[in-house]
């Protein structure tokens, strides 16, 4: 069964520091989501692509984090500098269109910035 | 804002009984989507169930179910004959039609004991 990969699943860095996250969606899934969910909260959206193009990025701290999906396939997901307060997991999704299709999420990167 | 609000932070069940997990929205629309989401510990979230605001019937899926009661704006997700398996976070969401978001509630953790 196709699945959404991220990685790493586990990244640990310095406050100040530069951080990436991957994420390579299911196959032929046009929309691509990245999603925070700080522990004992619900996901928040950050960024959501449709093929390369950005939908919605009003959630995304544009001074420190940035996104892209240059060939709209997979994704890159960046923080620099990092911040205590963005330890969280950083989750991506994908659905086949943005029409209310179901989401399948990925297994997450859980961030912790020392 | 649009909230969902899932006021039950925790709860618990024995094995094969019942439970029934709480959710109220928000929104202004009269169409839109409401689904339930499960993430086991260290696994990824995945959908248990959807239901479009526009149809009468309440969905089931096997011994999931919800009860929508759209004028109250209240979407509670009924797990039958709970199993081990069960134990997991579960967050209700809203999605508007088209490519909205989807809005999460805070989530709550369900214990199932044998």
């Amino acid at each position: 069964e196709a699945e959404v990969a991220q990685s790493p699943r586990y990244k640990i860095t310095e406050k100040s520091q530069a951080v990436a996250f991957w994420c390579d969606p299911i196959s032929g899934h046009a929309t691509l989501y990245w999603y925070r969910q700080i522990l004992g909260q619900g996901p928040e959206l950050l960024v959501q692509f449709q093929d390369e193009s950005v939908v919605d990025d009003s959630q995304l701290p544009k001074d420190r984090f940035s996104a892209e999906r240059l060939k709209g396939v997979d994704s890159t997901l960046k923080i620099q500098p990092a911040e205590l307060g963005d330890s969280a997991m950083y989750l991506c999704a994908s659905s086949l269109t943005d029409s209310n299709y179901e989401q399948y999420f990925g297994p997450g990167t859980r961030l912790t910035v020392t | 804002a649009q909230t969902v609000t899932q006021s039950q932070p925790e709860m618990s069940v024995q094995e094969a009984e019942t439970v029934t997990l709480s959710c109220t929205y928000d929104t202004s629309e009269s169409d839109y989507y409401l689904f339930w989401y499960k993430q086991p510990p260290s696994r990824q979230m995945i959908l248990v169930i959807r239901q479009e605001a526009y149809k009468q019937q309440n969905a089931t899926e096997n011994r999931f179910s919800v009860n929508f009661q759209k004028a109250a704006k209240s979407f509670s997700l009924k797990i039958s004959d709970s199993q081990l398996g069960d134990a997991a976070m579960y967050f209700c969401a809203r999605q508007g039609i088209g490519s909205e978001k989807l809005v999460f509630g805070k989530g709550m953790k369900l214990t199932v004991n044998p």
